[in-house]
């Protein structure tokens, strides 16, 4: 059973709009969220990260939301630009802190 | 920070063959990851260190997976009797610790033929 959902497999958006990207889990005892980033042949590169007793972080262009409530947590990238086109993974780390847990990914397409 | 490395980058067998992967992690990062990758998922954790210490398998490593990783530097993922169902991209992490956010290497793309 999946514990991190990426429910949308792909996300198209025009330069300068916002993307939105989503993330569902499952285990309540999660307690840091991560938004990782990947180009083909490349390897995840970190992006921005959340505790779970935080609600919001902002990282320049980026904001990660989270809704402990609804085991939610959200990607916002404003404004898109072209070179963010990629597969975006969300991950959660349990309170172990043993391993990260990714989702399925969104693949990003962001056009000029 | 050089970068976490990993070699090779592709690597295409034939079925029953045995492979080995290495990857060597940034510098002072004494917990290492590997995961598995095929197309269409994320990755799924396989196994990590922390420093020369197995601590956790997953249970996607069956018995033909072994992986060591001496002094706490290096590590290499075997593969005994390669299977088609092997062929994924094999990813390497590291951190600095428990709590920290991993950095990857670009991984091995193994192809089973």
């Amino acid at each position: 059973d999946q514990q991190v959902k990426q429910n949308s497999p792909s996300l198209s958006v025009q330069e300068g709009r916002i993307s939105i990207l989503n993330c569902d889990y499952t285990n309540s005892m999660f307690d840091y969220f991560l938004w990782y980033k990947k180009y083909p042949a490349e390897g995840p590169t970190f992006l921005i990260s959340i505790s779970s007793i935080k609600d919001k972080n902002e990282d320049g262009r980026f904001t990660v939301f989270l809704n402990k409530s609804a085991k939610h947590l959200s990607l916002h990238i404003v404004p898109s630009q072209p070179g963010d086109s990629a597969v975006y993974f969300c991950a959660a780390r349990n309170q172990a802190g043993t391993a990260l847990i990714f989702g399925k990914g969104t693949t990003l397409s962001v056009s000029s | 920070d050089t970068g976490v490395s990993q070699n090779p980058r592709h690597k295409i067998t034939k079925r029953g063959q045995n492979v080995t992967f290495r990857c060597d992690p940034i510098s002072e990062h004494n917990r290492l990851y590997w995961y598995r990758q095929t197309l269409g998922q994320g990755p799924e954790f396989l196994t990590y260190f922390q420093n020369e210490a197995q601590l956790e398998k997953s249970r996607l490593l069956s018995d033909r997976f072994s992986a060591e990783r001496p002094k706490g530097s290096f590590s290499t993922l075997e593969i005994q009797r390669t299977e088609q169902g092997d062929s994924a991209m094999y990813l390497c992490a590291t951190s600095r610790g428990a709590n920290e956010k991993l950095f990857f290497g670009s991984g091995t793309q193994l192809s089973v033929l």
